[in-house]
């Protein structure tokens, strides 16, 4: 099947700085990718629809200025935590699907587990 | 918008048991339903999907029955083993790849040797 990569796949920060988070499809173009973030012992919440070359749709309540979303490429979307604190730490997850037309299947990253300190 | 619910929570079985999930949704557009496998530490899986136009999918050990008229859906594993053990997660979403998926609270399944 289809493989979606995620780096880091973890990641330590301090307070107060900024932390990128990649997610490439690597043998489809993904028009659409999804970020989602998971708390220990809860399901995923979406935080974020990526579309390429266009801006993000962000679900309510998730701050656009806070996660910033770039999908400049079809294989490549980026997750950018800013100014990070510690109740941003959590396990951060994106999504590919390889057909814009057909409800098929959903390709995962691997996660990235972000710490801040 | 899509309500996803999910029981049970947690689940443990004995080797050899079968294991049922149940889910049901609240969005009667939805027309995709997939099940995911999540290990710890990892990215979901992908089980099993179902579409709306089918009743009942199965795959080896694993199957997912679909009512569309009750709007829910539920995935059976047969013959369980100690690897089965993970939270699994049922989702939802429309029809085209632009849709979200909509997840379920998850179940923990505990297969006991």
């Amino acid at each position: 099947g289809a493989v979606v990569s995620q780096h880091p796949s973890w990641v330590i920060c301090k307070s107060g700085t900024s932390v990128k988070i990649e997610c490439r499809s690597l043998d489809f173009q993904a028009t659409t990718m999804f970020w989602y973030r998971q708390f220990p012992k809860q399901s995923l919440m979406l935080m974020a629809t990526s579309n390429e070359g266009s801006k993000a749709t962000y679900e309510q309540g998730v701050e656009k200025d806070k996660f910033l979303i770039n999908h400049a490429s079809l294989t490549l979307s980026t997750l950018t935590v800013t100014s990070a604190h510690p109740e941003d730490s959590s396990f951060y997850i994106c999504s590919a699907r390889d057909s814009p037309r057909v409800a098929t299947e959903a390709f995962f990253g691997q996660g990235t587990r972000l710490t801040v300190v | 918008g899509e309500n996803v619910e999910q029981h049970p929570s947690t689940l443990s079985v004995q080797e050899g048991d079968s294991a049922v999930i149940k889910c049901t949704y609240s969005d009667s557009a939805s027309n995709y339903f997939p099940w995911y496998k999540q290990e710890l530490g990892k990215g979901p899986q992908l089980i099993i999907d179902i579409r709306s136009n089918v009743g009942e999918k199965k795959d080896q050990r694993i199957a997912v029955t679909l009512n569309k008229t009750a709007k829910h859906f539920s995935l059976h594993i047969t013959e369980t083993q100690p690897e089965d053990s993970a939270v699994y997660f049922c989702a939802a979403s429309r029809g085209t790849g632009f849709q979200k998926l909509v997840f379920g609270t998850g179940t923990r399944l505990l297969v006991s040797p």
